[in-house]
């Protein structure tokens, strides 16, 4: 039972496409992360929700998009894809409403042509 | 922001040997997390440690969180601990949900 899943691991896609990357735990956390890693391995954080209310934006483009159905999920839609979104993204869960430990899906390798 | 550096940056080790990873942060922290990101990329989690030390079979970690430093203890090391290994802080004027990484520190064991 994989406690967070992610799909796709890969996608391929052109520039000025939209695209969508699936994010789901079942560790029963209340709290869901987007982290992004460049090429360099940096790791960054975007976005957080909390029983699927927005608490960090950091200063991500507009394009991004992250979405919370319910406190299990947290998408990412990214519209009008450009070259400098080429990364590896991964969703991420910690329990509670303060940062407990955290626990990484396995990525989802973004490259855009 | 809070300022996360380990060093060092590179380390190659052979089979059995120990080795000391640092990491040191510019602010006082209230989270403190050891991670592993494997060579297929998958990052795991080694220790929550904001203070003190624990330990997990071959793998240990202090923090000492007043001189604003941890460091990872590896022992008897394997081929399978290659990888990057990173430490992430959340600063106490960070508002609690905010983990901000180290830029690594690439290990590779060999035979």
């Amino acid at each position: 039972d994989t406690a967070v899943s992610q799909t796709p691991k890969y996608l391929v896609t052109q520039m000025g496409n939209d695209k969508s990357i699936k994010c789901e735990q079942n560790l029963g956390h209340d709290t869901m992360y987007w982290y992004k890693q460049d090429s360099k391995k940096f790791l960054k954080i975007m976005f957080s929700y909390n029983n699927k209310e927005l608490i960090i934006n950091e200063t991500v483009p507009n394009r991004f998009s992250p979405k919370s159905p319910d406190k299990a999920h947290l998408n990412l839609h990214i519209n009008s894809l450009e070259l400098g979104d080429s990364a590896v993204y991964f969703c991420a869960s910690s329990r509670g409403g303060r940062l407990e430990k955290l626990f990484f899906g396995s990525g989802t390798q973004l490259s855009v042509l | 922001g809070i300022q996360v550096e380990q060093s060092p940056p590179d380390l190659i080790l052979q089979e059995g040997a120990n080795s000391t990873l640092r990491c040191n942060f510019s602010d006082s922290v209230n989270n403190l997390q050891w991670f592993h990101q494997n060579p297929w990329g998958q990052l795991i989690n080694l220790f929550y440690i904001p203070s003190g030390t624990k330990q997990n079979g071959r793998l240990s970690a202090t923090t000492v969180a007043t001189e604003r430093y941890s460091l990872l203890y590896i022992s008897s090391s394997q081929t399978t601990d290659s990888g990057v290994y990173f430490c992430a802080v959340d600063s106490l004027t960070g508002g609690g949900n905010k983990l901000t990484f180290g830029t690594g520190t690439q290990l590779k064991v060999e035979l």
